[in-house]
């Protein structure tokens, strides 16, 4: 495609509910990135693939939250019993390059979501 | 984390010049980004520093010093489009990690 895709634009649960995230990276790119945004503050870490391998999920800041990227390209973003400092905007941003030589990170324009 | 340090806002006239600065701590700095972002919109990318020096790209220019743990965002000719959140991030691999991390973003508010 054009550019990264992420779907839904907007997404609201209700406290407890699961909610699964989507994003389309652009076609050939190595590295996927999951970033969550605040409002007001700039994009904090989630996770890392290269190709189907999360390589690192050191930001994910609990166990609520999984990510899987099976063939290696689509991601898919899982959040299990939503609570309401789970509202952010979670954005995707894909590389050509592996995660050693990352120099252009093309983001998508993100999934809001509301927890309430 | 790497200490990213911006401006949380800053205001300027139409046809002016802006200086965005960014400093930063890092243990094995491996580079610097900034991105645009506008409301509601995907952060774009501007520029990526690794050596020190400016580089310029039309109105906008990028200038690292590694030295100093510093950068700066120069946009000239301002214009009202250019109304938006300025995203500084470094790469340090003293953590072992090669993901870009993200400062709180600088609010440019560009006005008549």
């Amino acid at each position: 495609g054009a550019g990264v895709s992420q779907s839904p634009r907007y997404k609201v649960a209700k406290r407890g509910q699961d909610v699964a995230l989507r994003c389309d990276p652009i076609s050939g790119h190595v590295s996927l990135f999951w970033y969550q945004q605040a409002l007001g503050q700039g994009p904090e870490f989630l996770t890392y693939f290269q190709n189907e391998a999360q390589l690192d999920k050191s930001g994910l800041p609990s166990d609520r939250f999984f990510a899987e990227r099976p063939e290696g390209s689509v991601s898919t973003l899982k959040i299990q019993r939503t609570q309401q400092e789970d509202s952010a905007v979670y954005l995707c941003a894909s590389s050509l390059e592996g995660m050693d030589s990352v120099e252009k990170l093309f983001f998508g324009s993100g999934t809001q979501l509301s927890v309430l | 984390g790497q200490n990213i340090d911006q401006p949380t806002e800053m205001t300027a006239t139409e046809g002016a010049i802006v200086q965005i600065n960014c400093t930063y701590q890092t243990s094995g700095f491996n580079g610097l980004f900034w991105y645009q972002q506008h409301a509601g919109e995907a952060p774009t990318f501007l520029s990526y520093n690794v050596l020190d020096g400016l580089e310029e790209k039309g109105r906008f220019s990028s200038f690292l010093s590694r030295s100093k743990g510093y950068s700066y965002l120069l946009l000239k000719e301002l214009q009202m489009k250019d109304s938006a959140s300025y995203l500084c991030a470094v790469r340090d691999l003293g953590g072992g990690s090669y993901i870009p991390t993200f400062g709180r973003g600088t609010s440019l508010i560009v006005h008549p």
